[in-house]
């Protein structure tokens, strides 16, 4: 059974550091692995997707790796911004077919002003 | 674009009582997906459906029941509801094929008394 681990579950890190968020899986049969914003209240927002395929996927100042083999995916956010603060999940899709995901338990990242 | 839809955003019942969580989608996905999040507990997939008239048990569907009659909605029931149903609700959708990513709702709260 896929399980998805992100450590620490949270992070405070002050105004204009770059950082990155951690994501582990157990199982390395994965099609793709996504990234997730999710404010509190509020609904989940996709940040980035990345194929099994891919090493990373880029978009503005978010960037994520993946290392399918060690079981790994890195979000790393350049020079944070306080509008930055919110969980971060990262979810792997592992059967085609159903295409169902599996996620993590979040990081719940706060930048200090 | 409105995305993917949910109705109510907060309800409270009582122990007992049913109620349908509503989903809409506006677009075109094959793919829709109900999930409960429990704090700290990440996201756990209640049911899904890969098509009108296909649907499916995820994790955790005991105690819910869903139909697919067309593309666009996929509601969830829940039957005599109990205080471990307390959660918040997301229906997500994507449109199904190797590599796309989900679009999720804004999120149901639900308190169970």
């Amino acid at each position: 059974k896929q399980e998805v681990t992100q450590i620490p579950a949270a992070l405070s890190v002050p105004e204009g550091e770059n950082l990155v968020l951690n994501c582990s899986f157990t199982d390395s049969a994965i099609y793709n692995l996504q990234w997730f914003r999710q404010d509190p209240g509020k609904g989940l927002t996709s940040l980035l997707l990345i194929q099994s395929s891919q090493r990373e996927q880029t978009s503005g100042r978010l960037n994520a790796s993946l290392d399918k083999s060690s079981g790994r995916s890195t979000l790393y956010i350049a020079a944070s911004q306080p509008g930055d603060s919110a969980t971060y999940l990262c979810a792997v899709r592992q059967n085609f077919g159903n295409e169902k995901l599996t996620f993590g338990t979040g990081t719940r990242l706060t930048i200090i002003p | 674009n409105a995305g993917v839809t949910q109705t109510p955003k907060f309800r409270i019942l009582k122990i007992g009582q049913s109620m349908t969580l509503q989903c809409t989608q506006d677009m075109n996905h094959n793919y829709m997906y109900w999930y409960r999040q429990d704090p700290g507990m990440g996201l756990k997939l209640i049911y899904y459906s890969v098509g009108a008239g296909i649907t499916d048990k995820g994790e955790v569907p005991n105690g819910y029941n869903v139909s697919r009659s067309t593309t666009e909605d996929f509601p969830l029931r829940l039957e005599l509801a109990a205080p471990s149903q307390t959660s918040v609700y997301f229906c997500a959708s994507n449109l199904g094929g190797l590599n796309t990513e989900a679009f999720f709702g804004q999120g149901t709260r639900l308190t169970v008394v």
